[in-house]
Protein backbone atom coordinates (compact mmCIF):
# COMPACT_ATOMS: atom_id res chain seq x y z
CA UNK A 1 0.00 0.00 0.00
CA UNK A 2 1.13 3.61 -0.67
CA UNK A 3 3.10 5.27 2.38
CA UNK A 4 4.73 8.26 2.95
CA UNK A 5 6.96 7.92 5.94
CA UNK A 6 8.79 11.12 6.94
CA UNK A 7 12.06 11.85 9.44
CA UNK A 8 11.44 12.57 13.02
CA UNK A 9 10.58 15.76 15.80
CA UNK A 10 13.91 18.61 15.49
CA UNK A 11 14.44 20.74 17.68
CA UNK A 12 16.33 24.22 16.28
CA UNK A 13 17.15 27.41 17.30
CA UNK A 14 16.33 30.17 15.76
CA UNK A 15 18.54 31.35 12.31
CA UNK A 16 19.50 27.30 12.20
CA UNK A 17 18.12 24.97 9.37
CA UNK A 18 16.24 22.21 8.89
CA UNK A 19 15.67 19.02 6.63
CA UNK A 20 12.77 17.19 6.81
CA UNK A 21 12.46 13.78 4.89
CA UNK A 22 9.43 11.74 3.19
CA UNK A 23 10.55 8.45 2.20
CA UNK A 24 8.03 6.74 -0.21
CA UNK A 25 6.62 3.44 -0.86
CA UNK A 26 3.65 1.03 -2.52
CA UNK A 27 3.75 3.03 -6.08
CA UNK A 28 6.31 4.19 -8.61
CA UNK A 29 7.62 7.50 -6.73
CA UNK A 30 8.47 9.30 -10.16
CA UNK A 31 4.80 8.94 -11.44
CA UNK A 32 3.89 11.76 -8.93
CA UNK A 33 4.67 14.43 -7.23
CA UNK A 34 5.17 15.50 -3.76
CA UNK A 35 3.27 18.84 -2.04
CA UNK A 36 4.57 20.13 1.45
CA UNK A 37 2.05 21.42 3.86
CA UNK A 38 2.60 22.60 7.01
CA UNK A 39 0.38 23.61 10.36
CA UNK A 40 1.10 25.37 13.34
CA UNK A 41 0.13 24.40 16.55
CA UNK A 42 -3.61 25.06 16.83
CA UNK A 43 -3.87 25.86 13.85
CA UNK A 44 -5.04 25.34 10.36
CA UNK A 45 -3.64 23.60 6.84
CA UNK A 46 -1.05 25.33 4.98
CA UNK A 47 0.50 24.80 1.38
CA UNK A 48 4.29 25.19 1.08
CA UNK A 49 4.86 24.19 -2.21
CA UNK A 50 5.00 21.21 -4.93
CA UNK A 51 7.78 19.00 -6.48
CA UNK A 52 7.74 17.12 -9.49
CA UNK A 53 9.23 13.96 -8.75
CA UNK A 54 9.85 13.62 -12.88
CA UNK A 55 11.38 16.29 -13.44
CA UNK A 56 12.16 18.18 -10.46
CA UNK A 57 10.36 21.48 -11.51
CA UNK A 58 8.53 23.23 -7.87
CA UNK A 59 6.19 25.58 -7.42
CA UNK A 60 6.72 27.31 -3.99
CA UNK A 61 4.24 29.48 -2.13
CA UNK A 62 5.31 33.04 -2.18
CA UNK A 63 5.64 33.12 1.62
CA UNK A 64 8.52 30.60 1.15
CA UNK A 65 10.30 31.58 -1.67
CA UNK A 66 14.03 31.99 -1.00
CA UNK A 67 13.69 29.98 2.05
CA UNK A 68 12.70 26.51 1.61
CA UNK A 69 14.02 24.22 -1.05
CA UNK A 70 12.41 21.12 -1.78
CA UNK A 71 14.17 18.10 -3.58
CA UNK A 72 13.62 14.80 -4.34
CA UNK A 73 16.41 11.55 -4.66
CA UNK A 74 14.95 8.85 -6.93
CA UNK A 75 17.36 6.33 -6.19
CA UNK A 76 15.73 6.12 -2.54
CA UNK A 77 11.95 7.16 -3.19
CA UNK A 78 12.82 10.12 -1.02
CA UNK A 79 11.81 13.29 -0.86
CA UNK A 80 13.34 16.52 0.86
CA UNK A 81 12.33 20.12 2.31
CA UNK A 82 14.71 22.24 3.61
CA UNK A 83 14.17 25.52 5.42
CA UNK A 84 16.26 27.95 6.13
CA UNK A 85 16.52 30.42 8.55
CA UNK A 86 14.25 29.55 10.91
CA UNK A 87 11.93 31.62 13.38
CA UNK A 88 9.79 30.67 16.28
CA UNK A 89 6.46 31.43 14.14
CA UNK A 90 8.18 28.31 11.59
CA UNK A 91 7.05 25.52 14.51
CA UNK A 92 4.26 23.23 13.32
CA UNK A 93 4.12 19.95 12.11
CA UNK A 94 5.40 19.60 8.26
CA UNK A 95 3.57 17.09 6.14
CA UNK A 96 4.15 15.46 2.90
CA UNK A 97 1.64 14.43 0.95
CA UNK A 98 1.82 12.26 -2.56
CA UNK A 99 0.46 14.27 -5.70
CA UNK A 100 -1.06 13.11 -8.89
CA UNK A 101 -3.90 14.16 -10.42
CA UNK A 102 -5.74 14.22 -7.17
CA UNK A 103 -3.98 16.35 -4.42
CA UNK A 104 -3.12 14.94 -1.35
CA UNK A 105 -4.24 11.31 -1.67
CA UNK A 106 -1.93 9.95 0.92
CA UNK A 107 -0.13 11.87 3.55
CA UNK A 108 2.66 11.28 5.84
CA UNK A 109 2.25 11.25 9.68
CA UNK A 110 3.98 14.50 9.73
CA UNK A 111 7.32 15.97 11.53
CA UNK A 112 7.04 18.18 14.39
CA UNK A 113 9.48 21.18 13.88
CA UNK A 114 9.63 23.21 17.06
CA UNK A 115 11.92 26.47 16.96
CA UNK A 116 13.23 27.82 20.09
CA UNK A 117 16.68 29.53 22.04
CA UNK B 1 -4.45 34.29 -4.76
CA UNK B 2 -7.50 32.71 -4.44
CA UNK B 3 -8.93 33.07 -0.56
CA UNK B 4 -11.01 30.31 0.62
CA UNK B 5 -13.19 30.91 3.62
CA UNK B 6 -15.15 28.08 5.12
CA UNK B 7 -18.30 28.62 7.48
CA UNK B 8 -19.39 27.95 10.23
CA UNK B 9 -16.06 28.03 12.56
CA UNK B 10 -18.05 25.37 14.48
CA UNK B 11 -20.91 23.34 13.72
CA UNK B 12 -22.69 21.37 16.74
CA UNK B 13 -24.42 18.57 15.71
CA UNK B 14 -25.81 15.42 17.37
CA UNK B 15 -25.20 11.87 15.51
CA UNK B 16 -27.68 10.98 13.01
CA UNK B 17 -27.90 14.85 12.03
CA UNK B 18 -26.99 16.14 8.62
CA UNK B 19 -23.92 18.40 8.18
CA UNK B 20 -23.84 21.05 6.22
CA UNK B 21 -20.22 22.86 5.81
CA UNK B 22 -19.89 25.67 3.50
CA UNK B 23 -16.26 27.06 1.24
CA UNK B 24 -16.39 30.57 0.09
CA UNK B 25 -13.75 31.33 -2.84
CA UNK B 26 -12.70 35.28 -3.10
CA UNK B 27 -13.10 34.59 -7.19
CA UNK B 28 -14.98 32.01 -9.47
CA UNK B 29 -13.36 28.66 -9.03
CA UNK B 30 -13.94 25.00 -11.28
CA UNK B 31 -15.43 22.40 -9.07
CA UNK B 32 -13.15 20.04 -10.87
CA UNK B 33 -10.20 21.25 -8.22
CA UNK B 34 -12.15 21.80 -4.74
CA UNK B 35 -10.75 19.19 -2.98
CA UNK B 36 -12.05 18.44 1.16
CA UNK B 37 -10.27 16.98 4.11
CA UNK B 38 -10.95 15.75 7.27
CA UNK B 39 -8.24 15.75 9.97
CA UNK B 40 -8.57 14.53 13.58
CA UNK B 41 -6.91 15.71 16.48
CA UNK B 42 -3.28 14.33 16.16
CA UNK B 43 -3.84 12.49 12.20
CA UNK B 44 -2.66 13.49 9.36
CA UNK B 45 -5.27 15.27 7.08
CA UNK B 46 -7.27 12.68 4.65
CA UNK B 47 -8.84 13.12 1.90
CA UNK B 48 -12.83 12.94 1.32
CA UNK B 49 -13.39 14.18 -2.04
CA UNK B 50 -11.46 15.92 -4.91
CA UNK B 51 -14.17 18.13 -6.39
CA UNK B 52 -17.19 17.11 -8.88
CA UNK B 53 -18.33 14.44 -6.89
CA UNK B 54 -15.02 12.32 -6.96
CA UNK B 55 -14.60 11.03 -3.59
CA UNK B 56 -11.40 9.70 -2.02
CA UNK B 57 -11.07 5.88 -1.45
CA UNK B 58 -12.98 3.96 1.02
CA UNK B 59 -15.25 7.64 1.44
CA UNK B 60 -18.60 6.39 2.35
CA UNK B 61 -21.70 7.77 0.05
CA UNK B 62 -22.66 9.95 3.16
CA UNK B 63 -20.38 12.47 1.93
CA UNK B 64 -21.25 14.60 -0.80
CA UNK B 65 -19.68 17.97 -2.15
CA UNK B 66 -21.10 20.13 -4.51
CA UNK B 67 -21.54 23.67 -5.52
CA UNK B 68 -20.02 25.88 -8.42
CA UNK B 69 -18.19 29.52 -9.04
CA UNK B 70 -17.91 30.61 -5.52
CA UNK B 71 -20.00 28.54 -3.35
CA UNK B 72 -19.22 24.73 -2.34
CA UNK B 73 -20.37 22.49 0.22
CA UNK B 74 -19.36 19.57 1.94
CA UNK B 75 -22.88 17.56 3.15
CA UNK B 76 -22.62 14.86 5.54
CA UNK B 77 -26.16 13.22 5.46
CA UNK B 78 -25.83 11.20 8.93
CA UNK B 79 -23.19 11.78 11.26
CA UNK B 80 -21.73 8.84 12.16
CA UNK B 81 -19.59 9.09 15.30
CA UNK B 82 -16.30 9.21 13.82
CA UNK B 83 -17.33 12.18 11.46
CA UNK B 84 -16.56 14.68 14.67
CA UNK B 85 -13.31 15.87 13.35
CA UNK B 86 -12.20 19.41 11.38
CA UNK B 87 -12.51 19.90 7.68
CA UNK B 88 -10.33 21.73 5.05
CA UNK B 89 -11.31 23.14 1.62
CA UNK B 90 -8.69 23.41 -0.89
CA UNK B 91 -8.57 25.31 -4.31
CA UNK B 92 -5.66 22.76 -6.15
CA UNK B 93 -6.53 24.69 -9.91
CA UNK B 94 -4.31 27.09 -9.89
CA UNK B 95 -1.07 28.25 -7.63
CA UNK B 96 -0.69 28.80 -4.56
CA UNK B 97 -2.89 26.06 -3.38
CA UNK B 98 -4.56 27.24 -0.71
CA UNK B 99 -6.83 26.00 2.08
CA UNK B 100 -9.80 27.28 4.24
CA UNK B 101 -9.29 27.74 7.60
CA UNK B 102 -11.76 25.17 8.68
CA UNK B 103 -14.43 23.63 10.10
CA UNK B 104 -14.66 21.92 13.12
CA UNK B 105 -17.77 19.49 13.45
CA UNK B 106 -18.25 18.91 17.41
CA UNK B 107 -20.98 16.53 19.52
CA UNK B 108 -23.54 18.67 20.50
Amino acid sequence: QVQLVQSGAEVKKPGASVKVSCKASGYTFINYGISWVRQAPGQGLEWMGWISVYNGNTDYAQKFQGRVTMTTDTSTSTAYMEMRSLRSDDTAMYYCAREGSRPGDSWGQGTLVIVSS
Amino acid sequence: EIVLTQSPGTLSLSPGERATLSCRASQSLSSSYLAWYQQKPGQSPRPISFGASRRATGIPDRFTDSGSGTDFTLTISRLEPEDFAVYFCQYYGSSPRTFGQGTKVEIK
